[in-house]
């Protein structure tokens, strides 16, 4: 079975500073995705990135961008000129690129939670 | 477009009692899902249904049901409430291997 961790319960940075979140997992497949998502203090899960795994570059979404190292089974997100709004929780995931059975299903870490400082 | 909708938004049970949960989307996606979170687990997904007509059973199906209304409605039941159920809930939509979109939550007491 698929298991996603996040080894940083909770990180911190300043306003305007860079702050990098770890995330890695583990699979015995090839092809698959994966996402983080933002969830910020009301609760909703709102999507921040997404990968697929058979593309070597990077994906990047305007201030965020992900580190994707498929052998290492690393996928970190980095954030830049961090701002007051990106406080939230942020959850990892993966998704398996087979589909039926439980095979599409998301797959979460347990989450880093981030401040940022004024 | 209001995406994927859940009512109630908050509800207070006691042990024994029934409710359903209820959510829609408007972005005529295949696949619905129920999750859990509880603090420091992460979500854990309930129950799950691929496609119109079809349900399966997620990590913690325990003490749930669930029905595939239709393609827009995927409601979840508890039958009997208990203390362990106090969680927040969330309703997700999506196209198949694509990214999933969550609805608001719907945070849920039994004492």
């Amino acid at each position: 079975a698929q298991t996603v961790t996040q080894s940083q319960p909770e990180m911190s940075v300043q306003e305007a500073e860079t702050v990098t979140l770890s995330c890695t997992y583990d699979t015995s497949e090839s092809d698959y995705y994966l996402f983080w998502y933002k969830q910020p203090p009301s609760r909703q899960m709102i999507l921040v990135i997404r990968q697929e795994a058979y593309k070597q570059q990077n994906a990047t979404e305007n201030r965020f961008s992900v580190n994707f190292q498929k052998a290492a089974k690393s996928f970190s997100l980095k954030i830049s000129d961090s701002q007051l709004g990106d406080a939230a929780m942020y959850f990892c995931a993966y998704r398996s690129a087979r589909y039926g059975g439980s095979q599409g299903n998301l797959i979460f870490g347990k989450g880093t939670k981030l401040s940022v400082k004024p | 477009n209001a995406g994927v909708t859940q009512t109630p938004k908050f509800q207070v049970l006691k042990t024994g009692q029934s409710m359903t949960l209820q959510c829609a989307q408007d972005m005529n996606h295949n696949s619905m899902y129920w999750y859990r979170q509880d603090p420091g687990m992460g979500l854990r997904l309930i129950y799950y249904s691929a496609s119109e007509g079809t349900t399966d059973k997620g990590e913690v199906p325990n003490g749930y049901n669930v029905s595939r209304l239709n393609k827009r409605e995927f409601s979840l039941r508890l039958e009997s409430a208990a203390p362990s159920q106090t969680s927040v809930y969330f309703c997700a939509s999506s196209v198949q291997l694509y990214e999933q979109y969550f609805g608001p939550g719907t945070r849920l007491t039994v004492t």
